[in-house]
C-alpha cells in the first residue's frame, strides 16, 4: 500500500516553455501533498504544501507564480513550472499523506532538464 | 529555531553493523521518521517512532529518546545495496516535517 506515482519521469524542454508534472496517490486518499526539489548532491528542499481543494502554501523564496500547484482531488496534484529556464533544471519529487500525523510517501520523482 | 543534526557521511564494512545518529530541536514533536534515499532516486520510508524505545524491522531498527531529543537508525548485516543516504525527519507541532541534511552511508566490501 501507500503508492505514489509521478508523471513524467523525465522531461527535456526548451527555455521559456511550461512543464506540467502530475503526482497521484494510487491506493489512498491524500489530504495533503508536498512538492520538493533536489539539486545534485544537495538536501531535499520543500517547495510547497497543498491541501485538497485549497491554495498551496509556498515556502519562503519559492515563486508561486512560477511554480503553479493544483490539488483538485484527493488523489491528484499537479506542479506546473511556467516559463522554465535552465536554472529550473532539477529533480522534482512529490509526496503524499493521508492525514496530518501520517507518514509521507514519495513518488519516484521527475527529472527536468531545461535547455 | 528548529534543527536536525546528523553526520554528513559514514563508512562501514559489508556484513557489519552501523548506527546513524540524529539529534533534534523542534517546536513540538509528533514523531520521527527515517527515510532511505539511493542516489538519483526519491526517498523511501523506513521507520516511524513516536514513543520512546526501539522499533525493529528486519535488519533495520530505530530508537527514540524524546527527553534527549535523540534517535538512531541501526543497520545490521550490512549489504552493498544499503549504500545510500539516510534522512532523519521530525514532525513538529504543526505537523510539518523538519528534515535533516541526510547521512551518506558508504559500504565497503
Amino acid at each position: 500500500g501507500a503508492v505514489v506515482s509521478q508523471h513524467p519521469s523525465w522531461v527535456i524542454c526548451k527555455s521559456g516553455t511550461s512543464v506540467k508534472i502530475e503526482c497521484r496517490s494510487l491506493d489512498f486518499q491524500a489530504t495533503t501533498m508536498f512538492w520538493y526539489r533536489q539539486f545534485p548532491k544537495q538536501s531535499l528542499m520543500l517547495m510547497a504544501t497543498s491541501n485538497e481543494g485549497s491554495k498551496a502554501t509556498y515556502e519562503q523564496g519559492v515563486e508561486k507564480d512560477k511554480f503553479l500547484i493544483n490539488h483538485a482531488s484527493l488523489t491528484l496534484s499537479t506542479l506546473t513550472v511556467t516559463s522554465a529556464h535552465p536554472e529550473d533544471s532539477s529533480f522534482y519529487i512529490c509526496s503524499a499523506r493521508f492525514g496530518r500525523a501520517e507518514t509521507q510517501y514519495f513518488g519516484p520523482g521527475t527529472r527536468l532538464l531545461v535547455l | 529555531g528548529q534543527n536536525i543534526d546528523q553526520p554528513t557521511e559514514m563508512t562501514a564494512t559489508e556484513g557489519a553493523i552501523v548506527q546513524i545518529n540524529c539529534t533534534y530541536q523542534t517546536s513540538g514533536f509528533n514523531g520521527l521518521f527515517w527515510y532511505q534515499q539511493h542516489a538519483g532516486e526519491a526517498p523511501t520510508f523506513l521507520s516511524y517512532n513516536v514513543l520512546d524505545g526501539l522499533e525493529e524491522k528486519g535488519r533495520f531498527s530505530s530508537f527514540l529518546s524524546r527527553s534527549k531529543g535523540y534517535s538512531y537508525l541501526l543497520l545490521k548485516e550490512l549489504q552493498m545495496k544499503d549504500s545510500a543516504s539516510y534522512l532523519c525527519a521530525v514532525m513538529d507541532s504543526n505537523y510539518q516535517l523538519i528534515w535533516g541534511a541526510g547521512t551518506k552511508l558508504i559500504i565497503k566490501p
